[in-house]
């Protein structure tokens, strides 16, 4: 158990709507980090918050936004779904801002759009 | 840019085999790098890790050397078990003092072993 939990296990939904994942980091830990997983791009990291603050962007698309809350966990908001937003997004966390800290992550929300 | 490169899978052995999964990368700078595993329905977890050349990561039987000669850092394994079978992720980050670190992950290379 990696102490990051991640809710909810299972998403379905449709084209054109909007979803909330939520992510409660590690106790102790105060950044979060929200990647994404499919089959065809592989892990990809969409973003970082540290402490409450954005700290670092990757490929995360205008449709989608993260926040992280004072008592540090976060939540990724997903709109405008689309077919190719199916995949499994996972949150990690860690005690730093990165460089040499592991990260641990939760378990995943599958996240299938129809 | 950062890069990581691992080979293709799935690798399939016999329980006790000697297990290579070559990573390589492209980075500027001196990176941390690093493997993960995922076994199913679970998230990734850190095997192990390696922050300057010549280090070597070591973890439940698992290695690999940081060779900056090379921009390689392949994992090896003497003796795999069953219970090894997982996907395994080859990563690197950068060492901004902290002020960055999120990681790039190869494709990952699924392990599956038979007894």
């Amino acid at each position: 158990d990696s102490g990051v939990t991640q809710t909810p296990k299972h998403l379905i939904t449709a084209t054109g709507q909007r979803v909330t994942l939520r992510c409660s980091p590690r106790s102790g830990d105060l950044s979060v980090y929200w990647y994404q997983q499919s089959l065809d791009q592989g892990l990809q990291f969409l973003i970082q918050y540290y402490n409450g603050e954005e700290r670092a962007k990757g490929n995360i698309l205008e449709r989608f936004s993260a926040q992280q809350f004072p008592d540090l966990h976060s939540e990724l908001n997903l709109s405008s779904l689309e077919l190719g937003d199916s995949a499994l997004y996972f949150c990690a966390s860690s005690v730093g801002q990165g460089g040499e800290s592991p990260l641990h992550f939760g378990n995943g929300t599958r996240l299938t759009v129809t | 840019g950062n890069s990581v490169t691992q080979m293709e899978g799935p690798v399939t052995l016999s329980e006790e085999a000697f297990l290579t999964i070559n990573c390589t990368y492209t980075a500027t700078g001196y990176p941390s790098l690093f493997w993960y595993v995922q076994y199913p329905g679970e998230g990734l977890q850190l095997l192990l890790k390696a922050t300057k050349a010549d280090d070597k990561g070591s973890n439940k039987g698992f290695e690999a050397t940081y060779r900056k000669e090379t921009t390689s850092f392949h994992l090896e394994k003497g003796s795999v078990q069953v219970s090894d079978s997982a996907v395994y992720f080859c990563a690197l980050t950068k060492n901004y003092g902290g002020s960055q670190g999120n990681l790039i992950f190869g494709k990952g290379t699924k392990l599956s072993v038979k007894p």
